[in-house]
């Protein structure tokens, strides 16, 4: 069965780049939107973007001056880059398989990322 | 794009039924009901429990059921077990997604 893993620096500086990695195993990177969402501590859920295999992608007009989501097919992954970082960018961030605007059906188990100096 | 609203919190007694609604605009949900609900365990990642508004995925229990009705997407859960006690979260997709604000289920 498909699963996905998140990794990435836990502590990242205020004003530097948040950079996190989702490696997908047990299937194919391809065929398939691959989402990022974060959820600040004891907060709710926020769609940070998609990517598609051909490198499409769509972001959160919220956050879309600030994030690159790419894929590197050949190694199973896709990536995403959070620039300009502060402490509301601390959070938990999960990558997910997106099912094209239906929701997502496969979940990172998440990985924190806190913001500070 | 403000988040979807939630009522924060609903309570329920055992084998009771209960509708937790999520309200946003019409630009929000578009012309195709592609509205999504998630169950969430503390510490960890959420679950789909509904999809395309009223869709559940394979083996998930029927006790659980989608709607919508113009601009309020609603959840359902009937026969109330201990076991749903958690966060739920709807979300819609007419571009770009955008979530609610969340709704914790207490079984009392």
């Amino acid at each position: 069965q498909v699963q996905l893993q998140e990794s990435g620096p836990g502590l990242v500086k205020p004003s530097e780049t948040l950079s996190l990695t989702c490696s997908v195993s047990g299937g194919s990177i391809n065929s398939y939107y691959w989402s990022w969402i974060r959820q600040p501590p004891g907060k709710g859920l926020e769609w940070i973007g998609y990517v598609f295999p051909t490198g499409s992608t769509n972001y959160n007009p919220s956050l879309k001056s600030r994030v690159t989501i790419s894929v590197d097919t050949s190694k199973n992954q896709f990536s995403l880059k959070l620039t300009s970082a502060t402490a509301a960018d601390t959070a938990l961030y999960y990558c997910a398989r997106d099912l094209s605007g239906s929701g997502w059906d496969i979940w990172g188990q998440g990985t924190l990322v806190t913001v500070s100096s | 794009q403000s988040a979807l609203t939630q009522p924060a919190s609903v309570f329920g007694s055992p084998g009771q039924s209960i509708t937790i609604s999520c309200t946003g605009t019409s630009s929000d949900f578009g012309s195709f009901n592609l509205v999504s609900w998630y169950q969430q365990y503390p510490g960890k990642a959420p679950k789909v429990i509904i999809y395309e508004g009223s869709k559940r995925p394979s083996g998930l229990s029927n006790r659980f059921s989608g709607s919508r009705s113009g601009n309020t997407a609603s959840l359902t859960i009937s026969a109330l077990q201990t076991e749903d006690e958690a966060d739920y979260y709807c979300c819609s997709y007419a571009g770009s997604y955008v979530f609610g604000t969340g709704t914790k289920v207490t079984v009392l």
